[in-house]
């Protein structure tokens, strides 16, 4: 089945520094896909569209500066944590849209702890 | 304000209980799934609904998609610990997955 892979499942950084988290498609091919945010005890939040080959879409109050996110192949896309404040530390998982199957495979999500 | 409410936002019950937990929108949806997520990993489809009115069952767990197409439920028959977890209800307005506020529920042996 189509497998979503993202790295690294666990960081912990100094505030001000910036993080990269990659979410790979292993079997196929995602020209789209998405990244969400998660705080304990809450649901996924939808933070941006990531499109390969053209800008990301970010949802509303979410800072396109401080997330940034590159989809340059069809089978990976990136989220870079700018200058992390401790407020950022999350649980933040990728997702991509697998047609064939009418289906969202997700990532096994990053934790990011911001001391 | 989130487009899918899920309740109740908590759930602990006794093992071999059985248990609904409900997923209202005001917006009609094309379609909604179901995801159950276990801490630290990303959520798992258990269930694609499409049609209004439509009945869906996955052993001990029924789903039903309301008439209209706004809501939505999900049943747990005989809960078991292994049903312990966040239970997250999804629609896809504008090309894009969008979770409920999520049900999480505890199974106490």
């Amino acid at each position: 089945g189509a497998v979503v892979s993202q790295h690294p499942s666990r960081v912990i950084c100094k505030s001000g520094t910036s993080v990269k988290i990659e979410c790979r498609s292993l079997d196929f091919q995602a020209t789209t896909m998405f990244w969400y945010r998660q705080f304990p005890k809450q649901s996924l939040m939808l933070m941006a569209t990531s499109n390969e080959g053209s800008k990301a879409t970010y949802e509303q109050g979410v800072e396109k500066d401080k997330f940034l996110i590159n989809h340059a192949s069809l089978t990976l896309s990136t989220l870079t944590v700018t200058s992390a404040h401790p407020e950022d530390s999350s649980f933040y998982i990728c997702s991509a849209f697998v047609f064939l199957d009418y289906g969202y495979t997700f990532g096994s999500g990053t934790r990011l702890t911001v001391v | 304000t989130q487009l899918l409410e899920q309740s109740p936002q908590f759930l602990s019950i006794q093992e071999g209980e059985n248990l609904t937990v409900y997923c209202n929108s005001s917006s009609v949806f094309s379609s909604l799934q179901w995801y159950r997520q276990e801490p630290g990993e990303g959520p798992v489809l258990l269930v694609t609904v499409v049609t209004g009115g439509e009945v869906k069952k996955l052993k001990r767990l029924t789903f039903q998609f309301g008439d209209a197409r706004k809501d939505s439920s999900l049943h747990i028959t005989a809960a078991q610990p292994g049903d312990t977890g966040l239970y997250l209800c999804a629609g896809i307005p504008d090309q894009k997955l969008t979770f409920g506020t999520g049900t999480r529920l505890t199974i106490i042996p």
